[in-house]
């Protein structure tokens, strides 16, 4: 079973402030890592797929980081928007007996932005 | 461009009942496609996968079942729902013979057993 770990849990921000979560997942057999946002009444909405060690991806104010060697990445949103609030989560592929398309997601960080 | 499309939205059905939850893909042709589950308090779990029509993989087992008559359709079904089975179902799509994609996701379904 692998296990992909997401924290905090939630996090509750103001406007204008910069926060990130962790997602830290199987250092092994590492194929690539993905983030998605899943805003309430909507369908989860793909960020980014990051497959390289120290790799950096940004779409915006959003960016993300990636450590394969000791399995985490980093989200970081800087200047926070109420437009911001939704679960973010991240999504391994890899591991013993994984694929590229096999995805194993974390249980997601709840972003709260109070205007 | 490429659309997916899922429904229906919400379906509430008595134990022991049968079960069909449809997706479908327009836009692109021989899609990987899968199946996930929202389970309360659990993270998306993947079900099913299909990287062609008629070729079905399940990830974990469990009372529900899932075909892929047409190329660009995936059915998830079951013969007898249990309580257990409630929970948000998710359709997914992504380019096949191309690694790391995204995945594309439709609205989901709301099933609850009572």
């Amino acid at each position: 079973i692998l296990n992909v770990e997401q924290s905090p849990q939630s996090l509750h921000v103001q406007e204008g402030d910069s926060t990130n979560f962790t997602c830290s997942f199987p250092s092994s057999n590492f194929y690539a890592l993905h983030w998605y946002r899943w805003e309430t009444a909507k369908s989860p909405e793909a960020l980014f797929v990051m497959t390289l060690n120290g790799d950096e991806k940004k779409k915006g104010r959003i960016s993300a980081t990636l450590n394969t060697k000791e399995g985490y990445s980093y989200l970081y949103i800087k200047g926070s928007q109420p437009e911001d609030s939704a679960t973010y989560l991240c999504a391994f592929s890899g591991g013993s007996g994984g694929s590229n398309y096999k995805l194993t997601f974390g249980k997601g960080t709840l972003l709260t932005v109070n205007p | 461009s490429q659309t997916i499309h899922q429904w229906p939205a919400t379906l509430v059905q008595p134990v022991g009942s049968p079960l069909s939850l449809e997706c479908t893909v327009e836009g692109t042709s021989n899609p990987n496609l899968y199946w996930y589950r929202q389970a309360a308090g659990r993270g998306l779990q993947l079900l099913f996968y299909s990287v062609g029509i008629g070729q079905i993989s399940s990830e974990v087992p469990q009372n529900l079942s899932a075909s892929r008559p047409q190329d660009r359709q995936f059915i998830l079904s079951s013969k007898k729902l249990l309580l257990s089975d409630s929970g948000f179902y998710l359709c997914a799509w992504s380019f096949s013979r191309q690694v790391n994609q995204p995945q594309h996701f439709g609205d989901g379904t709301r099933l609850s057993i009572l």
